[in-house]
């Protein structure tokens, strides 16, 4: 069974451009979460997907947005970059929300320059 | 004060040495989860408890309820468990992960 795939694995941007992160979950996972991780605030909660509806959102600005496609990928995409976006973006399939096994993906790490 | 506090922040070893690493953690919680990250950043999940104990191959979960309170012992370390390991609770009515801020593991030969 494959386990999460999440492209590109490394990404290197310039201020004020967008981006757009894909994660591929686990076949037959309906559940999609992101996180960022910095070495300043560690890993932090973006949002979570599940049946293609964001059923919850951390404290991060507008700019940070995503969606899920009815096979259960899932898309982040970040407008306007600024240099602090430079972390490692994670994300984790699980079969249904709430409290169930989280498998992770390798990470996207994106640089802003 | 961090919802979830993990002990110690760096650890270093002999190969050979059993390893305990603590966590802490503040709310109530339906589960909690140990986590590996090698260098590279792939986060890889270890062990998923909502109570008693959990082993898998050299390494062992522990969580008390009670005192909210969980630990992951390494027995037999090897250099290949270096890695940081990271604590993260799923608390009651959130629906998301909250994270402890990791422990760097590092084994000597």
């Amino acid at each position: 069974k494959a386990g999460v795939t999440q492209t590109p694995r490394y990404l290197i941007k310039t201020r004020g451009q967008q981006v757009t992160l894909s994660c591929s979950p686990i076949s037959g996972h309906r559940s999609v979460s992101w996180y960022q991780q910095t070495p300043g605030q560690g890993l932090q909660f973006l949002f979570e997907y599940f049946s293609e509806t964001q059923r919850n959102k951390g404290n991060f600005p507008g700019r940070f947005s995503g969606r899920q496609f009815s096979n259960s990928r899932s898309e982040m995409n970040v407008s306007t970059l600024e240099l602090g976006d430079s972390a490692l973006y994670l994300c984790a399939s699980s079969l249904t929300t709430g409290t169930t096994a989280a498998f992770f993906g390798q990470g996207t790490r994106l640089t802003v320059v | 004060k961090n919802e979830v506090e993990q002990s110690p922040q760096n650890l270093t070893a002999q190969e050979g040495e059993f390893i305990t690493i603590n966590c802490s953690y503040s709310v109530g919680i339906s589960a909690l989860h140990w986590l590996q990250q090698h260098p590279g950043g792939g986060i890889v999940s270890l062990f998923m408890l909502s109570s008693g104990k959990k082993k898998h191959g050299r390494l062992i979960a522990t969580i008390n309820i009670q005192e909210k309170h969980s630990s992951l012992h390494i027995t037999a370390s090897h250099p290949r468990d270096s890695a940081v390991y990271i604590c993260a609770v799923d608390s009651f009515g959130n629906e998301k992960l909250t994270f402890g801020t990791g422990t760097r593991l590092t084994i000597i030969p």
